[in-house]
């Protein structure tokens, strides 16, 4: 998984709790991503990183926030958790400097009651 | 503008046979499309990817035909393996900007 970690692998939560996924990677690269997958609709990007502090909103970022207080992390926050969110959430990586691959890491699974 | 659209959404093929997965895109500022592999469970990983200089990129049993002028590019899986067996994602983008990906194949190789 191209040293990708994420954390939690698997959570279940209540509808209205706050909710934080962390993604960590060992390769100190530049762009990080936030992705949900859903049956039907593929992989949507939520919020993606093209720095420390440096963030932008993707296709499906309401109700979604990110930091990135550092190069090896990027959270990802649900704060107020709605069944709608159930999904697998990815999170992905990229050089930069002329390198285009995301590697991906191993996904979280995330079930709001 | 940022849309890339794939088709079959799912795909039954024989074992030893050719798979064929169809996307199309609309952003003409588009430079880089890779197809991702991804088996239950797991992330995506990059299957192979082709830059629109080339019409077509061959990796072992797995092909990208690229038609720049009618903005599609395909992936082509000869001899097909039960291994093979995944969901299958293209995507597209520009620059630095992020992947978009189309909605995802799902094949299944039967013996």
């Amino acid at each position: 998984d191209a040293g990708i970690t994420q954390s939690p692998r698997h959570k279940v939560t209540e509808t209205g709790t706050p909710v934080t996924l962390r993604c960590h990677q060992t390769e100190n690269h530049r762009y990080m991503y936030w992705y949900r997958q859903d049956p039907g609709h593929g992989l949507r990007l939520i919020h993606y990183s093209y720095g420390v502090k440096d963030t932008d909103k993707g296709e499906v970022s309401d109700g979604y926030s990110v930091s990135r207080s550092k190069t090896e992390d990027f959270l990802l926050t649900l704060e107020s958790a709605t069944s709608s969110q159930t999904s697998v959430y990815f999170c992905a990586i990229r050089p930069g400097q002329g390198g285009e691959t995301q590697y991906f890491g191993p996904g979280t699974r995330l079930l709001v009651l | 503008q940022q849309q890339v659209k794939q088709s079959p959404q799912s795909l039954i093929v024989q074992k030893g046979g050719i798979s064929i997965i169809n996307c199309a895109y609309e952003n003409t500022a588009f430079d880089y499309f890779p197809w991702y592999q991804q088996f239950p469970g797991k992330g995506p990983a990059l299957l192979i990817a082709i830059r629109p200089d080339v019409s077509e990129k061959k990796e072992g049993r797995f092909t990208i035909s690229f038609n720049k002028s009618a903005k599609q590019f395909s992936l082509h899986i000869m001899d097909s393996q039960p291994g093979d067996s995944a969901t299958y994602f293209c995507a597209a983008n520009s620059g630095n900007t992020p992947l978009v990906f189309g909605k995802g194949t799902r094949l299944s190789v039967i013996a």
